[in-house]
């Protein structure tokens, strides 16, 4: 089925543990991004990619890496894992040029995250 | 001030009303107008799309939208329990290149049987 898949669905980990957060994609989008959706904060965008090679840091980008070796993937690294990670993750991708129906996202079905 | 501005509710209404969402922007350039739908514990999907000014209608859905007072509207006609889900907006610019998309915080709606 063609979309965006994340894996995994749910992760605990202790706080200082690093991990990372898969994302892949199959309808050759140029851009993907990451976001994290807490209450009341709604979606934060963390960081986005236009194309392999080409990453950029979005409003929340500390403590997380990323980056973009095919037009596939999309993985987020949390570097030493904190409390305030703790979050709903989405990855999100679009063809982001064309007809204006291709500027919308395709968002993945998301990541729990908690860090004890 | 955060460019785009939803109220987040939560909205409870009864089987088979009209549902009003509704969102305000604060940046002229903003040319792409979108509703997602985001179902408890799933990610949200594209429901609706306008491009400028104007009314888009699908099914029980329209979208709508007044540039001159930067206001976008979302109405549900016949709401049904299966239309419990937070409704966020999103918009975009038509400059080139430009590829982010700026969401609202969602609005939570729960229509009752």
């Amino acid at each position: 089925n063609a979309g965006v898949t994340q894996t995994p669905k749910f992760q605990v980990l202790k706080t200082g543990q690093s991990m990372t957060l898969q994302c892949a994609q199959d309808m050759n989008h140029e851009y993907m991004s990451w976001y994290r959706q807490d209450p009341g904060m709604g979606l934060r965008l963390i960081h986005y990619s236009v194309g392999a090679g080409i990453t950029d840091q979005g409003e929340v980008p500390n403590g997380y890496n990323v980056s973009r070796s095919t037009t596939e993937d999309f993985p987020l690294r949390l570097l030493s894992a904190a409390p305030s990670q703790t979050s709903v993750y989405f990855c999100a991708s679009s063809f982001g040029t064309g007809r204006p129906l291709d500027y919308g996202y395709t968002f993945g079905s998301g990541t729990r995250l908690t860090v004890v | 001030q955060k460019e785009v501005e939803q109220d987040p509710g939560p909205l409870s209404v009864p089987e088979g009303a009209i549902v009003s969402l509704n969102c305000t922007y604060s940046n002229s350039a903003f040319q792409y107008f979108m509703w997602y739908r985001q179902y408890s514990r799933k990610g949200p999907e594209l429901l609706m799309y306008t491009y400028s000014s104007g009314n888009k209608e699908d099914g029980r859905f329209t979208a709508q939208v007044d540039k001159s007072s930067k206001y976008i509207s979302l109405f549900i006609r016949d709401s049904q329990p299966s239309d419990s889900a937070t409704y966020l907006c999103a918009t975009k610019d038509s400059g080139a290149g430009s590829y982010q998309l700026t969401f609202g915080k969602g609005t939570k709606l729960s229509v009752i049987p």
